[in-house]
């Protein structure tokens, strides 16, 4: 069974501090995708990144990285120098290496960058 | 841009009313997706479609819920008949079959917020 686990609720940092986000995942396939998504207070969701397992290769983005590590089975998401339009619920997701399979979200983690 | 579009964003009803929501997925895409999110189970997936064909709906409470695609343009989900614990941001998704490096798989809606009182 696929599962993703975002073991941090709710994190506070204050702006401009660097933050990093927790994914943890549970598959047995050995292809597979795993995303990030936003959801800021305004309530739509906007994705972030996708990986899939063959690609083990850090990303940045501009202030967002991401550190994919299949030995931990782990993608944690990091926003360096963070602000205030940071805050947000942040969700961890992860697919099977079909195309069409269902994406399963992890419970997600509510950011608060402080002033 | 191209954008999902639901309808309607906000409905409050009376339990045992039926309600029914709709999505207009994006023009062309082939997989629709139909979740439901709530603060105490995050976003769960009710049911998803490809080529209007239903491919998994186990998430989804049998007995008062369905979801069907009449056509490319439009997926509904209905509720029959609705409870307090339906409440929740209901959300729909499509994306292509064929993905790229450039594309997301998932394109979501803005949502619908459904209060059953």
């Amino acid at each position: 069974a696929q599962k993703v686990t975002q073991a941090q609720t709710e994190i506070s940092v204050v702006e401009k501090e660097d933050v990093t986000l927790d994914c943890v995942y549970e598959t047995r396939d050995t292809t597979y995708y795993l995303f990030w998504y936003k959801q800021p207070p305004s309530g739509e969701l906007v994705f972030l990144i996708r990986r899939n397992s063959f690609d083990e290769q850090n990303e940045i983005s501009g202030r967002y990285s991401w550190n994919f590590q299949k030995s931990t089975s782990s993608f944690n998401f990091t926003i360096t120098a963070s602000q205030v339009v940071d805050s947000a619920v942040y969700f961890c997701a992860l697919s099977g290496g079909n195309r069409d399979d269902k994406i399963i979200f992890g419970k997600g983690t509510r950011l608060h960058i402080l002033p | 841009d191209a954008r999902v579009t639901q309808t309607p964003r906000h409905k409050v009803t009376e339990m045992g009313q039926e309600v029914t929501m709709r999505c207009q997925p994006i023009l062309g895409h082939n997989t629709v997706f139909w979740y439901r999110q709530t603060m105490m189970q995050g976003l769960e997936l009710l049911a998803y479609f490809r080529n209007r064909a239903p491919l998994d709906d186990s998430g989804m409470p049998k007995d008062r819920f369905s979801a069907e695609m009449p056509d490319a343009t439009l997926a509904t989900l209905k509720i029959q008949p609705s409870e307090p614990r339906d409440s929740a941001v209901y959300f729909c998704a499509s994306g292509p079959l064929e993905w790229d490096n450039s594309n997301q798989p998932q394109h979501f809606g803005d949502g619908t917020r459904l209060s059953i009182l």
